[in-house]
């Protein structure tokens, strides 16, 4: 399989705390993409990540990427109950813009 | 600006069965591509399109068949039905040039019996 690995697969954590989720992938990428699912829906782009890049910050999020050990940490800080979803990296490589995700590591902040 | 819209939102079929799964998208953009998602995984691409009128095969495309005839419709056919391809459906959408990310549908539930 292609697919990328994340852990944890579930994390639990109260508001106001950070939750760490972190993302390995298994081939060169020109970059790396974080998505957010709720419940029931289709994804939703967070951030985007390019090879040369070490880290990058939106908002209440910081994304690194080591290349050198194909892996990818998304750090949501400040919790919110509204964070709770299911978060997935995906790598894009070759000029197909195709993705391939990660099995995903599914968020609940509790209230 | 309706961005990325799947029709329907759910069906059951019977193995054996055929359906057409249409994505629309209003972006203009380039590329286009059908996914499927399972309990605890991630998703896996089935087709893609880069443009009206090409397709290509995705990681997981044994069963289904694809069609881009228009710049903004991309179709996901099954033509017999197997209770394997029981899922949700998302078709996505990027102007890759300079813009990768991709815009995703609702997503269609489809359960085959």
């Amino acid at each position: 399989s292609q697919q990328g690995e994340e852990d944890p697969q579930a994390l639990s954590i109260q508001e106001g705390e950070n939750a760490t989720m972190n993302c390995s992938y298994k081939t060169s990428i020109n970059n790396l993409q974080w998505y957010r699912q709720n419940s029931g829906r289709g994804l939703v782009h967070l951030i985007l990540i390019r090879s040369n890049e070490r880290e990058k910050h939106s908002g209440r999020l910081r994304v690194t990427l080591d290349t050198s050990k194909k892996s990818s940490s998304l750090l949501i800080t400040a919790s919110r109950a509204a964070d709770t979803a299911s978060y997935f990296c995906a790598s894009s490589s070759g000029n197909t813009g195709k993705l391939i995700f990660g099995q995903g590591t599914t968020l609940q902040v509790k209230p | 600006n309706a961005g990325v819209t799947q029709t329907p939102k759910f069906r059951v079929l019977k193995t054996g069965q055929s359906m057409t799964l249409l994505c629309a998208q209003d972006m203009n953009h380039e590329y286009m591509y059908w996914y499927r998602q399972d309990p605890g995984m991630g998703l896996r691409l089935i087709h893609y399109s880069v443009g009206e009128g090409t397709t290509a095969k995705g990681e997981v495309p044994d069963g289904y068949n694809v069609s881009r005839l228009k710049k903004q419709n991309f179709l996901l056919g099954l033509e017999s039905a197997a209770p394997s391809q029981t899922s949700v459906y998302f078709c996505a959408s990027s102007y890759y040039r300079g813009q990768e990310t991709q815009y995703f549908g609702p997503g269609t539930r489809l359960l085959v019996l």
